[in-house]
């Protein structure tokens, strides 16, 4: 079956470590994405990507990095500066890239506890 | 800049009654589209609907239809004859057809609980 898939679930770290989010898409979309949703709230960007070796900045980029190497995968890392990492993290794909009628896929998310 | 607003943080409803969850937008995009999405406890984001600011008709995907009031510029869900299964946190999104990268925009969320 065709889908996104984040791993790990669950993943724990000690501050200072940096740590990568895997994501990976078997839909052949152009367009990747990464969210950021904390407790009660809404979804936050973090980047973007539209096309392989290409990606942008979202809303809340500081203290993240990101790479498209392939089209089917969209790996975060959470880096040291990231000052308040404990989140959950959702990553997503989207068939017409940017056109504004397409809506965007989900993975299952990974939460992040940084202690 | 484009704003989606939810001023329900938690809504009750009866099971098999109907619910209206509401949501209002801002943009200055010509063309935008609007969704909802369900995301139940486990954590997953569920697409349910999309309404194009240029539809006449409302959209109706099964049990959920989408009363879209353009001069109010409000997107509000409706889901008729509520199951147990519909508890969950419900959020209202929005991409703007100038905006870059026409990212996805989300309101706060509703969190539905129905109850038997």
């Amino acid at each position: 079956d065709g889908g996104i898939t984040q791993s790990p679930k669950y993943l724990f770290r000690k501050e200072g470590q940096n740590v990568t989010l895997s994501c990976e898409q078997n839909l052949n979309h152009d367009a990747m994405y990464w969210y950021r949703q904390d407790p009660g709230q809404g979804l936050r960007l973090i980047y973007y990507s539209q096309i392989v070796n290409d990606f942008q900045k979202g809303d809340i980029a500081e203290g993240y990095s990101v790479s498209r190497e392939k089209k089917e995968s969209f790996p975060l890392t959470v880096t040291s500066a990231q000052k308040n990492p404990t989140a959950f993290y959702l990553c997503a794909s989207s068939s017409r890239g940017s056109a504004y009628n397409s809506p965007l896929h989900f993975g299952n998310g990974t939460r992040l506890t940084v202690t | 800049a484009q704003k989606i607003t939810q001023t329900q943080p938690g809504m009750f409803v009866q099971e098999k009654e109907a619910v209206t969850l509401d949501c209002t937008y801002d943009t200055s995009d010509p063309s935008y589209g609007l969704f909802w999405y369900k995301q139940p406890s486990s954590g997953e984001m569920i697409f349910l609907i999309y309404q194009g600011s240029y539809d006449q008709q409302n959209a109706t995907e099964g049990r959920y239809s989408l009363n879209f009031q353009k001069a109010r510029k409000s997107a509000n869900l409706v889901i008729s004859a509520s199951q147990l299964g519909d508890s969950a946190m419900y959020f209202c999104a929005m991409r703007g057809s100038n905006n870059a990268g026409n990212m996805l925009t989300f309101g706060g969320g509703t969190r539905l609980m129905v109850k038997p």
